[in-house]
């Protein structure tokens, strides 16, 4: 069936540098790639999404790109902060009907200040 | 954003007893609502699809008459856990899609059977 990598499982980075996680889908219909943030003890919120007519989308220190060819997906973090430390889940999914949005694993990212 | 609210945001309860979680989408209309269970340091696990005014779709290994799935209207599922044991405790999230398949989560609700 379908499904979603995502790497790397944890990252951690120093307070200030740039933060990159990286997903690959199966399903080459999938055409609406969102970003979720979860921290400790709370459920995920959207921080940024695409959609397949794209190829980048920039919302100030984020960013996320997308190869369709390719089917990757990868989401930057720059200039981290602290409070940047969460777990990150990517996620593929289409608009057809029946769709199913297929999460990836997670990322865990500290930002050490 | 849209929003999705969840309620309770935790509950303890005793083994043998039902509990109700509800999920609210405020801002929006929701037909399909999806219910998800997260382990901890774990992804989220897809525990059924609701839809609104017809039964829901189970994932395969989520017995339907343990985890019971109401979908009543178009802003409101709810989740009952039915004769619960210390083994149901989890977190479990909701989640509602708009007209553009986008997916917002609720604040997620925290479940102890003692």
């Amino acid at each position: 069936g379908e499904n979603v990598e995502q790497h790397p499982s944890t990252l951690s980075v120093q307070e200030g540098d740039s933060a990159v996680i990286k997903c690959t889908y199966s399903d080459s219909a999938s055409n609406y790639f969102p970003w979720y943030k979860q921290e400790l003890g709370k459920g995920p919120q959207l921080i940024i999404d695409i959609r397949s007519n794209v190829g980048e989308k920039k919302d100030q220190r984020i960013a996320v790109t997308l190869n369709k060819t390719a089917k990757h997906f990868s989401l930057h973090i720059t200039e981290t902060q602290p409070e940047d430390s969460a777990v990150y889940f990517c996620a593929a999914s289409r608009d057809t009907g029946g769709f199913k949005t297929i999460f990836g694993a997670g990322t865990r990212l500290f930002v050490k200040a | 954003g849209a929003v999705v609210s969840q309620h309770p945001s935790w509950v303890i309860c005793k083994s043998g007893t039902s509990v109700k979680i509800e999920c609210r989408s405020l801002d929006f209309q929701a037909t399909t609502m999806f219910w998800y269970r997260q382990f901890p340091k774990q992804s989220l696990m897809l525990m059924a699809t609701s839809n609104e005014g017809s039964k829901a779709t189970y994932e395969q290994g989520v017995e339907k008459d343990k985890f019971l799935i109401n979908h009543a209207s178009l802003t409101l599922s709810t989740l009952t856990v039915t004769s619960a044991h210390p083994e149901d405790s989890s977190f479990y999230i909701c989640s509602a899609s708009d007209r553009g398949n986008t997916i917002y989560f609720g604040e997620g609700s925290w479940l102890t059977v003692v």
